[in-house]
């Protein structure tokens, strides 16, 4: 079957320091990626995609790169902000599916 | 419009009542989905339409919840005498046909079954 694996959290980070969260996948065919954040009491909302191998998605400072060869999406930021503490989603879609991993909780210290 | 509007956004209801819950996508786009995501299960598929029909309900996860979409549009999800493990926060997506489209989702329906 098709699933989402995510590095677990709780992620506690300093302001302005680099942040990385793995996320490898296993599908059938050959999936879209997406990363969706989800801040304090508000709704999923999608943060950047990715639709074929080596394509870099990018959105808000953050990165991902689709790696067939590692079956990998892993996100990125150079440097957090307080404002990023959130629930971060990898998700991929097959056909009309999405699949979710399970989230990584990042909270940003000032 | 321009989101998905679910309503209401709080509820609270008695175990063994019917509740409704309720979804109004984007307008054009011809796929809806049903999402639950409760603490420690993550995100959990439910169901998913294309126009009016469901072909993949497989989500359900019991014979108490059903869910119906009409004129394309607006879908509705009905759980039968509620239960404490229902409460859960109840999530409806749309989304354009291709893969290559991200779902854009509601804020949600919290369900709470006191």
């Amino acid at each position: 079957g098709n699933s989402v694996t995510q590095m677990e959290g709780p992620v506690t980070l300093s302001e302005e320091a680099f942040l990385t969260i793995n996320c490898t996948y296993t599908a059938t065919g050959y999936p879209s990626l997406f990363w969706y954040v989800q801040y304090p009491g508000e709704g999923l909302q999608l943060l950047l995609k990715a639709t074929k191998a080596d394509d870099k998605g990018s959105n808000k400072g953050f990165e991902a790169t689709y790696r067939k060869e590692t079956t990998s999406f892993h996100l990125e930021k150079g440097s957090v902000q307080v404002s990023d503490s959130a629930v971060y989603f990898c998700a991929l879609r097959l056909d009309y599916k999405l699949s979710f991993g399970a989230g990584t909780t990042v909270t940003v210290r000032a | 419009g321009a989101g998905v509007s679910q309503s209401p956004s709080n509820k609270v209801t008695e175990k063994g009542k019917d509740v409704e819950l309720r979804c109004d996508p984007i307008s054009g786009h011809t796929a809806l989905y049903w999402y639950r995501q409760s603490l420690g299960q993550g995100l959990e598929f439910l169901i998913y339409f294309q126009g009016n029909s469901a072909p993949d309900k497989s989500g359900l996860p019991s014979d108490r919840f059903s869910a119906e979409r009409t004129g394309g549009s607006v879908s509705t999800l009905t759980i039968q005498r509620t239960q404490q493990e229902d409460s859960a926060v109840y999530l409806c997506a749309s989304s354009w046909g291709g893969q290559a489209y991200g779902y854009t989702f509601g804020s949600g329906t919290r369900l709470t079954v006191v």
